[in-house]
């Protein structure tokens, strides 16, 4: 399973943009990253996915290393609401099936 | 956008009870849905892949026999905790994706909390 490594947690000020990294050395050239986010007691809400580009959203953009090894999820004004538990996934190609690494807990100081 | 809806989010019941949890695709069609558990402080494990019209796949060290899934339509699946003791207490999520790409998202549902005595 491809894997992906995150800090456990990362704080911000409000209105100040976040940049959380990922870190998936044994991506394989079909794996697509996503980003999926999780409130407490909620299921975890898509954020974001790319393959190659950089891409952005009314949520956050995503910035893919050139050799696809990294990646970086940036909140561009983090607010109260941006406080969970920010995940960096591959996809399997094949199976489809998201393989959960720890995520990291971002906390968003007011 | 598409949306995902779980039944019941929280359940309470006795040991030994059977539990049956609804996953339904409310706006599209899903042929391949996710099952997935998630302890206190811990990520998502997935347990299962649940295919429409066939059998579900498990994960390494899930228990078919205790975690029954049946896939009926292109909009359901259940997932049904049998004979369920206190360690079986979790945070039970279901996820389905709009299309069969590697590049299309998974849309979750919002959780089943089950709490065994």
């Amino acid at each position: 399973d491809a894997k992906t490594t995150q800090p456990n947690s990362m704080e911000s000020n409000e209105e100040e943009p976040v940049h959380l990294p990922c870190n998936h050395s044994t991506i394989s050239g079909t794996d697509y990253i996503h980003w999926y986010r999780q409130l407490p007691s909620q299921g975890p809400e898509y954020v974001i996915h790319g393959l190659t580009s950089n891409v952005n959203n009314r949520m956050a953009s995503l910035a893919i290393a050139e050799d696809r090894k990294s990646s970086t999820l940036i909140l561009h004004r983090a607010t109260l609401r941006d406080a969970a538990v920010y995940y960096c996934i591959l996809r399997e190609s094949g199976t489809y099936k998201y393989i959960f690494g720890t995520g990291t807990r971002l906390k968003v100081l007011a | 956008g598409a949306v995902v809806s779980q039944h019941p989010s929280r359940v309470i019941c006795k040991s030994g009870t059977s539990v049956k949890i609804e996953c339904r695709s409310l706006d599209f069609q899903a042929t391949t849905m996710f099952w997935y558990r998630q302890f206190p402080k811990q990520s998502l494990m997935l347990m299962a892949t649940s295919n429409e019209g066939s059998k579900a796949t498990y994960e390494q060290g899930v228990e078919k026999d205790k975690f029954l899934i049946n896939h009926a339509s292109l909009t359901l699946s259940t997932l049904t905790v049998t004979s369920a003791h206190p360690e079986d207490s979790s945070f039970y999520i279901c996820s389905a994706s709009t299309g069969q790409g590697h590049n299309q998202p998974q849309h979750f549902g919002d959780g089943t909390r089950l709490s065994i005595l």
